[in-house]
């Protein structure tokens, strides 16, 4: 069975500070990897997603970045901290290209930016 | 451009009621339609979609949906709700030739005792 898990399971972090968000997936080689912001009460934005290791495409711009170290790897950082950052960020994947609308999330990493 | 719309933000029915969760899209190409639940403080999780044949689709705990071209929409129900199906659910489409989902507002649901 795939399991994903996602680090830290929450931050408080400075305005201006830096930031790194984990994300791993066991059980499944080659997934289709993405992140995801959610404000408050809110919808899902998609921000980044990762076809393959190395390989990274952004989505919205959010002075956010995104990298894919490894195959069942995903991060998400960025150097400055903003106030509009705060929020629910989540990890999913897809088993492919055909079936990317089916996702699978992680647990998520709520941050609150202060 | 692909869009989602939500138009019940909130809906709260009895436990043992059938619910209707609305949810129409705008898109002119093949799209593929699905919906998600996520209960509070938690991730999401898939319950269902739809691609093409029948219309009307089974998914976990109960759930089903029906798509319907001619109305741009794919409402979820469910005949029985109990009170763990309270949580948040998320329409979503996709192209999926751009790998982004585009999620709905989302539609809170409360079942009360």
């Amino acid at each position: 069975a795939q399991t994903i898990h996602q680090w830290p399971v929450a931050e408080i972090k400075a305005v201006g500070s830096p930031l790194s968000l984990g994300c791993t997936i066991k059980g499944k080689s080659s997934p289709n990897l993405y992140w995801y912001w959610q404000a408050t009460g809110g919808t899902l934005q998609q921000l980044f997603y990762s076809i393959t290791v190395g390989q990274v495409e952004s989505v919205v711009q959010l002075n956010l970045s995104a990298s894919r170290p490894k195959d069942d790897q995903f991060i998400l950082s960025t150097e400055k901290l903003l106030l509009s950052h705060s929020g629910f960020y989540l990890c999913a994947w897809s088993p492919d290209w055909v079936n990317q609308d089916t996702q699978y999330f992680g647990p998520g990493t709520r941050l609150l930016v202060l | 451009t692909q869009t989602v719309s939500q138009s019940d933000a909130h809906v709260t029915v009895f436990e043992g009621d059938s619910v209707e969760l609305r949810c129409n899209y705008s898109y002119g190409g093949s799209i593929y339609l699905s919906w998600y639940i996520q209960h509070h403080g938690h991730g999401l999780q898939f319950l269902l979609k739809y691609y093409s044949g029948n219309p009307v689709v089974q998914g976990v705990n109960g759930f089903e949906a029906e798509f319907s071209k001619s109305d741009s929409s794919f409402h979820l129900r469910k005949a029985s709700v109990h009170w763990s199906d309270s949580a948040v659910y998320f329409c979503a489409v996709t192209n999926n030739a751009g790998a982004k989902l585009t999620f709905g507002g989302g539609t809170r649901l409360t079942v009360r005792p």
